[in-house]
């Protein structure tokens, strides 16, 4: 099955700078490929997706860019703010037009005021 | 539109009892997914239901029913909780083969 690998798994930025979450994955049949946000004592919400038939995809301060070669997405927050600060997780589909999402293991942000 | 909700948000049960969770979504979605998270795991799916009337196992099904009699609503059990079993579990729900709306989640504690 599919297998997907999240790094690193804390990463701390001053408030302005950039962040940047790499994710790897392992079927090469995976088509979507989804980042979700979870703030402390919440469900994960999804902030940005990306498919396999385009190579970035942004929205105002984030963007997520997809190498289908290399099978890894990376997602990059720009200008970063305190209110970003959160759990950041990566999945990958099971293969193309498959509803299960395999998930990796988590990033926590934290941005320094 | 509530989305999708939980019931209930905590719970703390003794080894060896019962109980059941409900997740319900107002969103007309076909599928619904029950995952588990624990430190440093990230999300494992335990069931999952791609209609009214069907369940399939997922990555982490052992120790846990599941039951979709309604559209609107995906039931886990848990017959026999065991220590093992203490998480937080999700809920979400799709239209499609896409993105996955979740719900608050249910915070259990087996003793």
């Amino acid at each position: 099955g599919e297998n997907v690998e999240q790094h690193p798994s804390t990463l701390s930025v001053q408030e302005g700078d950039s962040a940047v979450i790499k994710c790897t994955y392992s079927d090469s049949a995976s088509n979507y490929f989804p980042w979700y946000k979870q703030e402390l004592g919440k469900g994960p919400q999804l902030i940005i997706d990306i498919r396999s038939n385009v190579g970035e995809k942004k929205d105002q301060r984030i963007a997520v860019t997809l190498n289908k070669t290399a099978k890894h997405f990376s997602l990059h927050i720009t200008e970063t703010q305190p209110e970003d600060s959160a759990v950041y997780f990566c999945a990958a589909n099971s293969g193309a037009g498959s509803y299960q999402l395999t998930f990796g293991k988590g990033t926590k942000l934290s941005v320094i005021p | 539109n509530a989305g999708v909700t939980q019931t209930p948000k905590f719970r703390v049960l003794k080894t060896g009892q019962s109980m059941t969770l409900l997740c319900a979504q107002d969103m007309n979605h076909e599928y619904m997914y029950w995952y588990r998270q624990d430190p440093g795991m990230g999300l494992r799916l335990i069931h999952y239901s791609v209609g009214e009337g069907t369940t399939a196992k997922g990555e982490v099904p052992d120790g846990y029913n599941v039951s979709r009699l309604k559209k609107q609503n995906f039931l886990l059990g848990l017959e026999s909780a065991a220590p093992s079993q203490t998480s937080v579990y999700f809920c979400a729900s799709s239209s499609d083969t896409d993105t996955q709306y979740f719900g608050p989640g249910t915070r259990l504690t087996v003793l």
